[in-house]
């Protein structure tokens, strides 16, 4: 079975663009969790989706923002990209991300830089 | 709102000694679960051992269990006869039963080395 995937591994943008940043699930996960990761802020939750709906969210502004498809895979996209952007972006999957079955997969991030 | 609190940064074991690391969390919640990944250098966030508040047993998988103490709100993990493999950093989460689901709140993580 497929792990989780994400793409681009690496990314490299300027200030003031927008990133589009993709998240494949395993097979049969229909939920979707994406993280910030940063050495100063650690793990910071930004959303999760689930059936293509979000289902809950994190303290982050509106620049970020996410959709999931129907067949489970997720985008997240920054707009008018800051400095402070500039972090390891981690995704994971759960088959519903409810008791039960709360093990969550993640991908090996995609590292965006903001220059 | 849940807080996760790692207080060791850094932590260094002998090859094939016990370590432990710690994590204590705050919630006014009753049903919830913990659980502490690991992240080697490679990036990859692997799920170590998970434990549901509501069990009183202490999880366990092979090497790796944890302490849990419900009332006192700490959980930490104990990796006996350390591998050079074990070498990464780890992070403790907490998640809600129910009202956050595919929420996890982390750690800041401790950055455990295995030296031969």
């Amino acid at each position: 079975k497929a792990g989780v995937t994400q793409t681009p591994r690496y990314l490299i943008k300027t200030r003031g663009q927008q990133v589009t940043l993709s998240c494949s699930p395993i097979s049969g996960h229909r939920s979707v969790s994406w993280y910030q990761q940063t050495p100063g802020q650690g793990l910071q939750f930004l959303f999760e989706y689930f059936s293509e709906t979000q289902r809950n969210k994190g303290n982050f502004p509106g620049r970020f923002s996410g959709r999931q498809f129907s067949n489970s895979r997720s985008e997240m996209n920054v707009s008018t990209l800051e400095l402070g952007d500039s972090a390891l972006y981690l995704c994971a999957s759960s088959q519903t991300g409810r008791s039960g079955n709360t093990e969550a997969f993640f991908g090996q991030g995609t590292r965006l830089t903001v220059v | 709102a849940q807080t996760v609190t790692q207080s060791q940064p850094e932590m260094s074991v002998q090859e094939a000694e016990t370590v432990t690391l710690s994590c204590t969390y705050d919630t006014s919640e009753s049903n919830y679960y913990l659980f502490w990944y690991k992240q080697p250098p490679s990036r990859q966030m692997i799920l170590v051992i998970r434990q549901e508040a509501y069990k009183q047993q202490n999880a366990t998988e092979n090497r790796f269990s944890v302490n849990f103490q419900k009332a006192a709100k700490s959980f930490s993990l104990k990796i006996s006869d350390s591998q050079l493999g074990d070498t990464a950093m780890y992070f403790c989460a907490f998640m809600s039963y129910n009202t956050n689901a595919g929420k996890s709140t982390f750690g800041d993580g401790t950055t455990l080395t295995v030296k031969p």
